[in-house]
């Protein structure tokens, strides 16, 4: 049973468009989200994290938006870049140390 | 400051024989935590461990596995008799103290079991 779903499986975006992954949950105990991000041969990597009381966090050109009520998020990448191409991981976890991963999203940004 | 580190990367067994994972976690972090990525799927949690003490072991398979964060060296995963199906990534984290949410992640070991 998979605590957290994440959509697409992949996605193709041109160099400075916008990718957009959302996940969705079902424990309402969740309350840590972070994405990572990861290149093949390498572990994961923590990109950008947010907490339930908060509906969007920036970092630079990535975005966490956050919608309690719907048990949903999503990271939006803006200006994509080639050096983006990799895969996103959603994860969640209950204030503790389990984290349950969503089951990843590659992204491939085209020149 | 190295990050985590694991080793071997890369691990061909056949059935049967054992598996021995290595994990040093980053300086200064006291709490290290397993991982298994199966092809096409996200990372599951197996164990969460410091020094000396295996604090949660919920998301371990009853046998063959187990894991172990002795006083001084690394942590071990080590699987017995592995299985076709113990064939996956095996991802090592490790997070300080104080802040157990932040947990970094090694490069991994990939079992490969013929």
């Amino acid at each position: 049973q998979q605590q957290v779903k994440q959509s697409p499986q992949s996605l193709i975006v041109q160099k400075g468009g916008i990718s957009i992954i959302n996940c969705a949950y079902e424990n309402t105990a969740f309350d840590y989200f972070p994405w990572y991000q990861q290149f093949p041969g390498k572990g994961p990597a923590l990109l950008i994290a947010i907490r339930p009381d908060v509906s969007e966090k920036k970092e630079g050109r990535f975005t966490i938006s956050f919608n309690k009520s719907a048990k949903q998020f999503s990271l939006h990448i803006m200006d994509s870049q080639p050096g983006d191409s990799a895969t996103y991981f959603c994860a969640a976890s209950r204030d503790d140390y389990k984290l349950s991963f969503g089951a990843g999203t590659t992204v491939t940004v085209r020149a | 400051n190295a990050g985590v580190m694991q080793n071997p990367r890369h691990l061909v067994r056949r059935r049967g024989q054992e598996a021995r994972l290595r994990c040093s976690p980053m300086k200064g972090h006291s709490h290290v935590y397993w991982y298994r990525q199966l092809p096409e799927e996200g990372l599951k949690f197996m164990v969460y461990l410091q020094k000396e003490n295996i604090i949660d072991e919920s998301g371990m398979p009853k046998e063959r596995f187990s894991a172990e964060f002795p006083k001084e060296g690394p942590s071990i995963l080590r699987i017995q008799q592995v299985v076709r199906g113990d064939s996956a990534a095996y991802f090592c984290a490790s997070s300080p103290a104080v802040s157990i949410y932040e947990q970094f992640f090694g490069p991994g070991t990939r079992l490969t079991v013929l």
